[in-house]
C-alpha cells in the first residue's frame, strides 16, 4: 500500500531564505510525482509534475527532484517570499490508475 | 480556458440531514472527474472518480454517494450525514488519468456537520 510522508509538517523561515521540503513514498512503482500548493481554505494548484523517468523539474524559483529508487522527492524554494506562505502537498500517481496518493502537506510560513 | 466550479462554498448541516454538493467543469469535454475529502491536517483522500456519464467508481466504503448526470457535472450526496462527514470537499478534473497528467482542482466546499 502506497504511503506518502512529508517532513516537516510545518516550517517558518525569514524572507529571502532558501528552503527544502521533503516527501517520501513507500512504493517506488509510480508513474509521476507532483507538488501542489494550497492556500488556506482553497483548492490545490499544481506547481510541478515529475514523470518517473525524470529526475527534476524547474519552474521559476521552484525546483523539484525525484529519486524513485529511494522513494524521495524534494521541493526547493529559492529566495523565499511572504507570498510563498501556503501548504505544499506532494502526491504520487500509479501508472494509468486514478488513485493519486497525497501526503498531509508541509505548512510554510515566510516572515517578512 | 477550462474552469471548475463548486458550490456551496460553505455548508453547516445537522447530523442526519441530506447532502448535495455540486461540481461543474467548463471548457472541456469528457473529463475524468474526482471527489476528494481533506480532513484537518491530513492529505486528500480520493472518494469517487468518474470516467464518463453514469460511470462512478468508489474508493472507500462510506456514507456518501456520487452521480454524474451530465458530462461535466459531478454530484456528491448523502441521505443522512454523520459527524465524521465533516471536512473540506474538493472536486477535480483531468483529461487523462492522473498517472499521465496533473489534475485541476476546484475551490472546495467546507462542510461542518453538527
Amino acid at each position: 500500500k502506497q504511503e506518502v510522508t512529508q517532513i516537516p509538517a510545518a516550517l517558518s523561515v525569514p524572507e529571502g531564505e532558501n528552503l527544502v521540503l521533503n516527501c517520501s513514498f513507500t512504493d517506488s512503482a509510480i508513474y509521476n510525482l507532483q507538488w501542489f500548493r494550497q492556500d488556506p481554505g482553497k483548492g490545490l494548484t499544481s506547481l510541478l509534475l515529475i514523470q518517473s523517468s525524470q529526475r527534476e523539474q524547474t519552474s521559476g524559483r521552484l525546483n523539484a527532484s525525484l529519486d524513485k529508487s529511494s522513494g524521495r522527492s524534494t521541493l526547493y524554494i529559492a529566495a523565499s517570499q511572504p507570498g510563498d506562505s501556503a501548504t505544499y502537498l506532494c502526491a504520487v500517481s500509479p501508472t494509468g490508475g486514478f488513485k493519486t496518493i497525497f501526503g498531509a502537506g508541509t505548512r510554510l510560513f515566510v516572515k517578512a | 480556458s477550462q474552469t471548475i466550479h463548486q458550490w456551496p462554498a460553505t455548508l453547516v448541516q445537522p447530523v442526519g440531514s441530506p447532502l448535495s454538493l455540486e461540481c461543474t467543469v467548463e471548457g472541456t469535454s469528457n473529463p475524468n472527474l474526482y471527489w476528494y475529502r481533506q480532513a484537518a491536517g491530513r492529505g486528500l483522500q480520493l472518494l469517487f472518480y468518474s470516467v464518463g456519464i453514469g460511470q462512478i467508481s468508489s474508493e472507500v466504503p462510506q456514507n456518501l454517494s456520487a452521480s454524474r448526470p451530465q458530462d461535466r457535472q459531478f454530484i456528491l450526496s448523502s441521505k443522512k450525514l454523520l459527524l465524521s462527514d465533516s471536512g473540506f470537499y474538493l472536486c477535480a478534473w483531468s483529461v487523462l488519468p492522473p498517472g499521465a497528467e496533473t489534475q485541476y482542482f476546484g475551490p472546495g466546499t467546507r462542510l461542518l456537520v453538527l
